[in-house]
């Protein structure tokens, strides 16, 4: 069964560090997402890609975040400088190109980050 | 804009026993709605989905819910609770239309299943 491919699965890092979130996304997948989920709450979408491009990162701070999908196939998120505040999961989802209702977001199993 | 609001962050029921949670939403346009399932250390899996057509939705696992446009709800059944269902659990809502198909969550419920 195809999934969505994250790495690494576990990142401690300290603060002030870089560090980069890779994503690999379901064969096919046009559209693909990051989303931050800090600890009891839901995930938040940071970014959504269709194809190489963005299409909202309007939740991204980008004083410090930066995504890209050069090819419109795996993707790439980077801190700069990791912050306290950043420590949570940063999930990568990828769904199918179109409006269908059918349209479902496949998730991956997230990186867990965690800032000292 | 589109918020959810899921009542009650920690839900606690006996094996065997009926599993209700409550998800709320808030959207301007028709929405779609989604049920999640997150188990520790793991991504989110698709429970159920309602988009158009019939407003009792059936999912994986025996869980079914229940779209009720007249009170914006959307809350997750399961008649007998199982110890495997021991999760969390969150709700979803997306624009029906557009091109911008970013889903925004509630805040999730946990669910402890009693011996």
């Amino acid at each position: 069964e195809a999934e969505v491919a994250q790495s690494p699965r576990y990142k401690i890092t300290e603060k002030s560090q870089a560090v980069a979130f890779w994503c690999d996304p379901i064969s096919g997948h046009a559209t693909l997402y990051w989303y931050r989920q800090i600890l009891g709450q839901g995930p938040e979408l940071l970014v959504q890609f269709q194809d190489e491009s963005v299409v909202d990162d309007s939740q991204l701070p980008k004083d410090r975040f930066s995504a890209e999908r050069l090819k419109g196939v795996d993707s790439t998120l980077k801190i700069q400088p990791a912050e306290l505040g950043d420590s949570a999961m940063y999930l990568c989802a990828s769904s199918l190109r179109g409006t269908s209702s059918n349209n479902e977001q496949f998730f991956g199993p997230g990186t867990r980050l965690t800032v000292l | 804009a589109q918020s959810v609001t899921q009542l009650g962050s920690h839900v606690s029921v006996s094996e065997g026993a009926l599993v209700l949670l409550r998800c709320n939403y808030s959207s301007s346009v028709p929405p779609y709605l989604f049920w999640y399932v997150q188990y520790p250390n793991q991504g989110l899996q698709l429970l159920l989905k309602y988009t158009t057509g019939a407003t009792l939705v059936k999912g994986i696992n025996g869980f079914e819910a229940e779209f009720k446009k007249s009170e914006t709800s959307f809350h997750l059944t399961k008649p007998s609770a199982h110890m495997s269902d021991a999760a969390e659990y969150f709700c979803a809502v997306r624009r029906s239309g557009g091109s911008n198909y970013k889903l925004t969550f509630g805040k999730g419920t946990l669910l402890t299943v009693n011996p």
